[in-house]
């Protein structure tokens, strides 16, 4: 399996505080994805980076990648109730058309 | 436009049963792909095509099959249902090319009893 591994599974922090969520993969990519899953709904994509970028940002995301160690992360600042949710990295896996989802990170923020 | 929309939202089948997802999207994407969520287990890809008349299996094939006639639709269709094929299920477009997210529809529940 080309699956990923999303680090912890699931993570439980208070409003205003910052949310890290990491993401291990197997093989080389193109590009890395990440994005997110409220409760009974379908995924929504949040940022993607490409292989030959080390870090990214979109408003209160920031994603970094490191190729050599195979691993994403996705920090979320000042978090609110509302960001709430399941988050999923996705990433290529050296095919062009296929893209391969980790089992997600489960994330409650507390008000 | 609609975006990627699926029916049925929830469907209850019974051991052998056959039935079809249906999946269609407005936004002229070339890519299209079927998966099922699973606790604990992720999204897992089952099919997916890179055009009409194109497709190829994912991670998870076994008791699907899938066609793509049009640019618009990509029907997932289940032989025989089995109690193991019992999940949510998400159809997703995005164009071609590497660097295209993905938009995923509001996905179906099936139960197979």
């Amino acid at each position: 399996s080309q699956q990923g591994e999303e680090d912890p599974q699931a993570l439980s922090i208070q409003e205003g505080e910052n949310a890290t969520m990491n993401c291990s993969y197997k093989t080389s990519i193109n590009n890395l994805q990440w994005y997110r899953q409220n409760s009974g709904r379908g995924l929504v994509h949040l940022i993607l980076i490409r292989s030959n970028e080390r870090e990214k940002h979109s408003g209160r995301l920031r994603v970094t990648l490191d190729t050599s160690k195979k691993s994403s992360s996705l920090l979320i600042t000042a978090s609110r109730a509302a960001d709430t949710a399941s988050y999923f990295c996705a990433n290529s896996g050296g095919s062009n058309y296929k893209l391969t989802f980790g089992k997600g990170t489960l994330l409650t923020v507390n008000p | 436009n609609a975006g990627v929309t699926q029916t049925p939202k929830f469907q209850v089948l019974k051991t052998g049963q056959s039935m079809t997802l249906q999946c269609a999207q407005d936004m002229n994407h070339e890519y299209m792909s079927w998966y099922r969520q699973d606790p604990g287990m992720g999204l897992r890809l089952i099919h997916y095509s890179v055009g009409a008349g194109i497709t190829d299996q994912g991670e998870v094939p076994n008791g699907y099959n899938v066609s793509r006639s049009t640019t618009e639709d990509f029907p997932l269709r289940l032989l025989s249902a089995a109690p193991s094929q019992t999940s949510v299920y998400f159809c997703a477009s995005r164009p071609a090319g590497l660097y295209n997210e993905q938009f995923f529809g509001p996905g179906t529940r099936l139960t197979v009893l």
